[in-house]
């Protein structure tokens, strides 16, 4: 079967760093995603990895390792605002756009 | 640049009426999503569309209609409301011709059925 897993929730404290992890098994890959979601708003894209290793966008990095069937998602220096859910999810190559969507991790940041 | 609009943002009907949901994207992009979300399911597709005039199901399409007959619009109708279609709705669009499939969502569709 198809399957994403990401812990549920997760804290932290104003500037400190975070790891959001995210597990997939799926029938193919052709690229994971991260987008962040604001409680009462829509999904917004983070970031995408296809290859293995580090993509670094400002303050939020993301890691994939294909042989692992693993991610995470870096925040560093954590602001107020970055309290959202964050969303993983994986293109299984299936030719059609459609995305295989973990459940979210709910970041809440503490001052 | 209006990007990716649905209609209407909140809704109150009851069961049994039919209901639609309105989704405008002005990218052109060729694919569209209707999702759903809900607390302990994350977002679940019930329908897409590769092109106007092509569509298939998702993981939830009963009780759910949709149509494309132009690219930039793709509704979708709740053809008799049941209180278990109570949930947020999200369209989102994906362009062809990206070597990733990036989505793009619109702000929601709150919909209560009572």
């Amino acid at each position: 079967g198809q399957n994403i897993d990401q812990p549920t929730e997760m804290t932290a404290t104003e500037g400190a760093i975070v790891q959001i992890n995210c597990t997939y098994q799926t029938s193919g890959f052709n690229g994971l995603f991260w987008y962040q979601q604001h409680a009462g708003e829509a999904p917004t894209f983070l970031s995408y990895n296809v290859l293995d290793g580090l993509e670094e966008k400002g303050r939020f990095s993301s890691f994939l390792s294909r042989s692992k069937g693993y991610s995470y998602l870096l925040l560093k220096e954590l602001q107020m605002k970055d309290s959202a859910s964050y969303l993983c999810a994986v293109d299984n190559a299936g030719n059609n756009r459609k995305l295989i969507w973990g459940l979210g991790t709910s970041l809440g940041v503490n001052p | 640049d209006a990007g990716i609009t649905q209609s209407p943002r909140y809704k109150i009907t009851e069961t049994g009426r039919q209901v639609t949901l309105m989704c405008h994207q002005t990218w052109s992009h060729s694919y569209m999503f209707w999702y759903r979300q809900d607390l302990g399911h994350g977002l679940r597709l019930i329908y897409y569309s590769a092109a106007a005039d092509i569509t298939d199901k998702g993981e939830v399409p009963d009780g759910y209609v949709v149509s494309r007959s132009k690219t930039e619009n793709f509704p979708l109708t709740l053809e008799s409301a049941t209180r278990s279609q109570t949930s947020v709705y999200f369209c989102a669009s994906s362009p062809v011709g990206t070597s990733r499939d990036t989505q793009y969502f619109g702000p929601g569709t709150r919909l209560t059925v009572l």
